[in-house]
């Protein structure tokens, strides 16, 4: 019973170097979505993605943020040159249908920009 | 931009007590979410909330939908150990997207 799977769930990369965080959704949904969380914070949403399609990207970053979900393989999010600003928990959820407000999500990817 | 406004920030009760936590929004909300959320992991979804006034229960946790569609509020009664964590509400609207908005969360700890 395969969750939402994210990896790596630690990431360490230096200012300036790429990041690329992997999720691969619950069998059978074939809707993701990206969230970031800082330190004591709540879950910020980033994108939303179909299958080879970005939906909703008002919450990423204008800049050096990037995601696709290709028709094989999972869904990517890519930071260029990351900055210290970027360090944050990046969660990934799916859902089976578009407006499915059961949302299921990965245990996350930590990423510390040094 | 939508915000929810989530309070306490923190508990520290003992065990055995019940604890209210609740989430305000200067908007509305067609769906109100609770979820719980372990250090290290992702969140895990409690309870859903779908109409006006509606109240859910699961298992020891209760949460109502404000009437105003603008608040809600999560219950747990008779708290054990295994409640510590991170609480958050999160919101729905519209847009119809999974464009949830998260509340900055209300971190348990309960005392045996």
């Amino acid at each position: 019973n395969a969750g939402v799977m994210q990896n790596p769930r630690h990431l360490v990369r230096r200012r300036g170097q790429e990041a690329r965080l992997r999720c691969s959704p619950m069998k059978g949904h074939s809707h993701v979505y990206w969230y970031r969380q800082l330190p004591e914070e709540g879950l910020k949403f980033m994108v939303y993605l179909q299958k080879e399609n970005i939906i909703d990207e008002s919450g990423m970053p204008k800049e050096r943020f990037s995601a696709e979900f290709p028709k094989e393989g999972p869904s990517i999010l890519r930071i260029q040159q990351v900055v210290r600003g970027d360090s944050a928990a990046y969660f990934c959820a799916s859902s089976m249908t578009a407006s499915n407000e059961k949302l299921f999500f990965g245990s996350g990817t930590q990423l510390s920009v040094l | 931009g939508q915000q929810l406004n989530q309070s306490p920030q923190s508990m520290f009760i003992q065990e055995g007590e019940d604890v209210s936590m609740n989430c305000t929004s200067s908007s509305i909300f067609n769906t109100w979410l609770w979820y719980k959320q372990d250090p290290g992991e992702g969140p895990v979804l409690l309870i859903a909330l779908y109409k006006a006034g509606e109240l859910t229960s699961n298992g020891r946790l209760t949460a109502q939908f404000g009437i105003t569609r603008k608040d809600s509020f999560l219950n747990i009664s008779a708290s054990i150990p295994s409640d510590v964590g991170i609480y958050f509400c999160a919101g729905l609207g519209s847009s119809n997207t999974g464009k949830l908005i998260f509340g900055q969360g209300t971190t348990l700890q309960v005392k045996p």
